[in-house]
């Protein structure tokens, strides 16, 4: 069964940093994974798509990384903005197109 | 273009009163469309994926005589909450599958605010 854990569960940094959002995976029999973003009370806002077959993807000042053997993805947001503010959840593709997630990590960016 | 509605955003209902949920893909076909479940503060956990035409397959420790789901057509799925309680309120999401097999994305709905008193 797949699990996906994202550490830590939140996040706290000042405008302007670069940081990284960490994602793990236990079952490397993928098809993709994705990254969303939702805001309290909201649906979720997909942001990026990483097929089994790419190394990375980005939009913007976001830029995601997969790496299938060492069961990790990483979430790169540059130049941080209070709008960033929101939590981030990452999650697998396996058999049957089911979707596996992650708990999220909420992230407060401080003006 | 790939967005999918529900209807309605949020519903308040009584004790022992059943509540239905559309999910709408609005500018594409979707033979599959998956119902999530998220309680506050925690991840979402698929409750059952929906098949256009067939029965839905439900995940491990979901009733399936107490949420029903109806595919349809390749546009419309639908969840109802039979005979609600207290601890069925949460946030329900569905999503649908959007593209070729491989390259699949699923793309989700805004949610549904369940609040059951």
């Amino acid at each position: 069964k797949q699990e996906v854990t994202q550490i830590p569960a939140a996040l706290s940094v000042p405008e302007g940093e670069n940081l990284v959002l960490n994602c793990s995976f236990t079952d490397s029999a993928i098809y993709n994974l994705q990254w969303f973003r939702q805001d309290p009370g909201k649906g979720l806002t997909s942001l990026l798509l990483i097929q089994s077959s790419q190394r990375e993807q980005t939009s913007g000042r976001l830029n995601a990384s997969l790496d299938k053997s060492s069961g990790r993805s990483t979430l790169y947001i540059a130049a941080s903005q209070p709008g960033d503010s929101a939590t981030y959840l990452c999650a697998a593709t396996g058999a049957n197109s089911k979707l596996t997630f992650g708990k999220g990590i909420t992230l407060s960016v401080r003006p | 273009g790939a967005v999918v509605s529900q209807h309605p955003s949020r519903v308040i209902c009584k004790s022992g009163t059943s509540v239905k949920i559309e999910c709408r893909s609005l500018d594409f076909q979707a033979t599959t469309m998956f119902w999530y479940r998220q309680f506050p503060k925690q991840s979402l956990m698929l409750m059952a994926t929906s098949n256009e035409g067939s029965k839905a397959t439900y995940e491990q420790g979901v009733e399936k005589d107490k949420f029903l789901i109806n595919h349809a057509s390749l546009t419309l799925s639908t969840l109802t909450v039979t005979s609600a309680h207290p601890e069925d309120s949460s946030f329900y999401i569905c999503s649908a599958i959007h593209g070729t097999s491989g390259a699949y994305e699923q793309y989700f709905g805004p949610g549904t605010r369940l609040t059951v008193t």
